[in-house]
């Protein structure tokens, strides 16, 4: 069984561009949470998300960041317009319902914004 | 406001000796407390949980403790080995969206 598949896993961009971050959740999963972590910090939340919903994106910055988890195929990240700042290591976590709480993280992709 | 705290930010123990991690959290409704191990690199794996209905739970060297009176909960690490230094992170479901805040996490160094 497949675990949380990120993609890419490294993305290099320059300042005005826009950065789009994969997620393939577990199979069974149908809940995908978002992360962002800079370098020697912990893990901030960014969004929560069912298939076609968006259930919780308090942690999502006002402007530039959107997300998605469409029907068919992976929950996508995207940053438009990306400065220096969102560089960060951004992960996506896969849980098999709302009840169960347990996370299960991908290997992460890591943003450079030059 | 939701908030996760973690203490130590570092800690380094000699082989062999024990590990203590803590942290507080400050919403009450939270039930859920995970604690997951970050290796350099790689993303962050679930290493032991607790939910609110118990006071601790043990799994060979680890254990993790609750107290929801005071709302915190610590992460214990017996005879350490090497391969446990990593980043450990402490964290907390948020109400009843299930959404997981983490703590800042806390640097394990296991001196030889």
């Amino acid at each position: 069984n497949a675990g949380v598949m990120q993609n890419p896993r490294h993305l290099v961009r320059r300042r005005g561009q826009e950065a789009r971050l994969r997620c393939s959740p577990m199979k069974g999963h149908s809940h995908v949470y978002w992360y962002r972590q800079l370098p020697e910090e912990g893990l901030k939340f960014m969004v929560y998300l069912q298939k076609e919903n968006i259930i919780d994106e308090s942690g999502m910055p006002k402007e530039r960041f959107s997300a998605e988890f469409p029907k068919e195929g992976p929950s996508i990240l995207r940053i438009q317009q990306v400065v220096r700042g969102d560089s960060a290591a951004y992960f996506c976590a896969s849980s098999p319902n709302r009840e169960s709480g347990e996370l299960f993280f991908g290997e992460g992709s890591r943003l450079t914004v030059l | 406001g939701e908030n996760v705290e973690q203490h130590p930010s570092t800690l380094s123990v000699q082989e062999g000796d024990s590990a203590v991690i803590k942290c507080t959290y400050s919403d009450s409704a939270s039930n859920y407390f995970p604690w997951y191990k970050q290796e350099l690199g790689k993303g962050p794996q679930l290493i032991i949980d607790i939910r609110s209905n118990v006071g601790e739970k043990k799994d060979q060297r680890i254990a993790v403790t609750l107290n929801k009176t005071a709302k915190h909960f610590s992460l214990h690490i017996t005879e350490t080995q090497p391969e446990d230094s990593a980043v450990y992170f402490c964290a907390a479901s948020i109400g009843s969206a299930s959404k997981i805040i983490f703590g800042s996490g806390t640097r394990l160094s296991i001196r030889p």
